[in-house]
């Protein structure tokens, strides 16, 4: 696609349940991150895949937190047992690989945890 | 690991004021630090960055920042705001010779410009 995609774009869910978000990057960029975008935390850095090296998984927040990135594309990001602190906008950005390039980023995926 | 601070949560200005936004970075190598901008409604874009050569880097729609290395800061400046450029700024750094070289951003720093 033109750009980075993810969804679903809004999604609320119940304490207790597990959530997945999705990122779909822009063709043939090797980087991949997932951040956290909550009023007053700006942009939490949660995890980091770089080609085929082991992932950067330093900034998630508790073992409820995992990624995975199939193929080098396609990224999953799931929240298992959600919990109402879990509440935040969650975004995926790409960049082409290491170095000072930029960073892309989707829209976003809105989780409202009730 | 590298961090960034920055140090206005929250600015207002009129128009045509001058702005400049702190950004304060910890970590002690080779950096490559930006600024993006998130203006209401649209997703985060980047308004410049600094790999190396000339310290003063000019971005689009007027902005432009400082890398100073003995300050650790990379401040954002624009010599006379719009209304157009209410937004939030966000500060970044990544330290590219290092195993560790993610992209870490600040807790961003909200501008509302007064028409």
């Amino acid at each position: 696609g033109a750009g980075v995609s993810q969804s679903p774009s809004n999604k609320v869910t119940e304490k207790g349940k597990d959530v997945e978000l999705r990122c779909d990057p822009i063709s043939g960029h090797t980087a991949l991150y997932w951040y956290r975008q909550s009023l007053g935390q700006g942009l939490e850095f949660l995890i980091y895949f770089q080609g085929n090296s082991a992932p950067d998984k330093s900034g998630l927040p508790s073992d409820r937190f995992s990624a995975e990135r199939t193929g080098g594309s396609v990224s999953t990001l799931t929240i298992q047992r959600t919990q109402q602190e879990d509440s935040a906008v969650y975004l995926c950005a790409s960049s082409l690989g290491r170095g000072p390039g930029e960073l892309f980023f989707g829209e976003g995926s809105r989780l409202t945890v009730l | 690991a590298q961090s960034v601070s920055q140090h206005n949560h929250h600015v207002i200005l009129s128009e045509a004021a001058s702005l400049e936004l702190g950004c304060n970075y910890s970590y002690g190598g080779t950096v490559n630090l930006f600024w993006y901008v998130q203006y209401p409604g649209q997703h985060l874009q980047l308004l410049l960055k600094y790999f190396s050569g000339d310290p003063l880097v000019k971005g689009i729609k007027g902005f432009e920042a400082e890398f100073i290395k003995s300050k650790f800061s990379f401040n954002l400046r624009k010599p006379s705001v719009q209304w157009s450029d209410t937004a939030e700024y966000f500060c970044a750094v990544n330290a590219p010779m290092n195993r560790d070289d993610k992209i870490i951003f600040g807790k961003g720093t909200r501008l509302h410009i007064l028409p």
